[in-house]
């Protein structure tokens, strides 16, 4: 079946550090993947997205890049702020199926 | 426009009680979609709407959850005998269509079984 590693948190930077959350996957077909956030008392919402392999989504300064050669979709962003504090969860969503399969997140906390 | 609204946004219950959760999607998405997150197993999906009727409800941890639809718009998942282990947080999401649309997830409801 599908299923989604993504590094252990917590992960703990000063603002303006760069930012890698590892995600990896194993999935049959081809999947497209999935960064979602969610902020201290708010509902998950969708970063970026990547539906082909070499295909890059990118958000509010946060990059990911689909690598199919080594089924990864890592996060990163170059210079973290305060209000990127959050859990991050990355997922996928399986050949020709609907539901997204999460990792377990990863809490980033940014100090200032 | 308005997101997924879920109610009630907390909920207290004794355990053996049935508790009634609802989502109101976004208007015009076809498809609904539940899920669960919880400590100790994460981010699980539970059933999912095409419509009013629900093709895949494998996600669903036992016969004491169902859930249902009704005009294409608002779901209910229902919860009978509820016991200690269903403490978690219920997730509601909905899209436009299905595969690699973008899921629109509500605030959720907090379900505590004491």
């Amino acid at each position: 079946g599908n299923s989604v590693t993504q590094m252990e948190g917590p992960v703990t930077l000063s603002e303006e550090a760069f930012l890698t959350i590892n995600c990896t996957y194993t999935a049959t077909g081809y999947p497209s993947l999935f960064w979602y956030v969610q902020y201290p008392g708010e509902g998950l919402q969708l970063l970026l997205k990547a539906t082909k392999a070499d295909d890059k989504g990118s958000n509010k300064g946060f990059e990911a890049t689909y690598r199919k050669e080594t089924t990864s979709f890592h996060l990163e962003k170059g210079s973290v702020q305060v209000s990127d504090s959050a859990v991050y969860f990355c997922a996928l969503i399986g050949g020709s199926n609907y539901k997204l399969t999460f990792g377990k997140g990863t809490l980033l906390t940014v100090n200032p | 426009g308005a997101g997924v609204s879920q109610s009630p946004s907390n909920k207290v219950t004794e355990k053996g009680k049935d508790v009634e959760l609802r989502c109101d999607p976004i208007s015009g998405h076809t498809a609904l979609y539940w899920y669960r997150q919880s400590l100790g197993q994460g981010l699980e999906f539970l059933i999912y709407f095409q419509g009013n009727s629900a093709p895949d409800k494998s996600g669903l941890p036992s016969d004491r959850f169902s859930a249902e639809r009704t005009g294409g718009s608002v779901s209910t998942l229902t919860i009978q005998r509820t016991q200690q282990e269903d403490s978690a947080v219920y997730l509601c999401a909905s899209s436009f269509g299905q595969g690699a649309e973008t899921q629109y997830f509500g605030p959720g409801t907090r379900l505590l079984v004491l």
